[in-house]
């Protein structure tokens, strides 16, 4: 069965430092990969999403992720965190156009002034 | 272009009672998903609908979840009788479809509802 993992249930950094999270995915074929974000208090918000094509991806609010197939990994990277990161991240996968949504466990990340 | 919604935000409910979430999709989205996040567990697809069908409730977990699309639009979650182990936040999400060719629909999620079932 797929499975999402992420490495680190909560992460700390300090303001202005790169913010790395790591994603790991389980599966004979490569699924579609996303990345979600939840602010305190709010839904999920989709930060980008990796379907085919480029494997470096970039989404909002300064956020990228690379692809890399050979290392199953998804990770999550900003070069400088700002204070409004602090929120719980999660990676996610998808096997097919219409499938249900394979989730992480979570990333909770905390910004250091 | 309104999001998802849930309704209500928050329910607080005694064991045993009956409490139905209420999930609206964006509008002109066939396809409305529901998930829930136990505390401290990772968030879990619950069922699938495509307009008013039911395409996947591999995730229900028992029959004391029932959940309803009428007309394609909205979408009902009932919960009876509630067990302590329900408490959790219910997250709705719908997408469009068909969709483009090579890669998925993304799915929008509400801002979810937490139940604590006392």
């Amino acid at each position: 069965a797929q499975s999402v993992t992420q490495l680190g249930s909560h992460v700390s950094v300090s303001e202005g430092a790169l913010v790395l999270l790591r994603c790991n995915y389980s599966s004979s074929v490569p699924p579609y990969l996303f990345w979600y974000v939840q602010y305190p208090n709010q839904g999920l918000q989709l930060l980008l999403k990796y379907t085919t094509g480029a494997t470096l991806v970039k989404g909002i609010n300064g956020f990228e992720a690379e692809f890399k197939k050979s290392e199953t990994s998804f990770h999550l990277t900003k070069p400088s965190a700002h204070m409004s990161d602090a929120a719980e991240y999660f990676c996610a996968a998808v096997k097919t156009s219409y499938d249900k949504v394979i989730f992480g466990p979570g990333t909770s990340l905390s910004v250091i002034p | 272009e309104a999001g998802v919604t849930q309704f209500p935000s928050h329910s607080v409910i005694e064991k045993g009672q009956t409490v139905t979430l209420r999930c609206d999709p964006i509008s002109g989205h066939d396809n409305l998903y529901w998930y829930r996040r136990v505390m401290g567990k990772e968030i879990k697809f619950l069922l699938h609908f495509v307009k008013e069908s039911k395409q996947d409730e591999s995730g229900m977990p028992n029959n004391r979840f029932l959940a309803e699309r009428t007309g394609g639009t909205y979408s009902t979650l009932k919960v009876q009788p509630a067990e302590l182990e329900d408490s959790g936040v219910y997250f709705c999400a719908s997408s469009q479809g068909p969709g483009l060719a090579g890669g998925p629909e993304t799915q929008y999620f509400g801002p979810g509802t937490r139940l604590l079932v006392l």
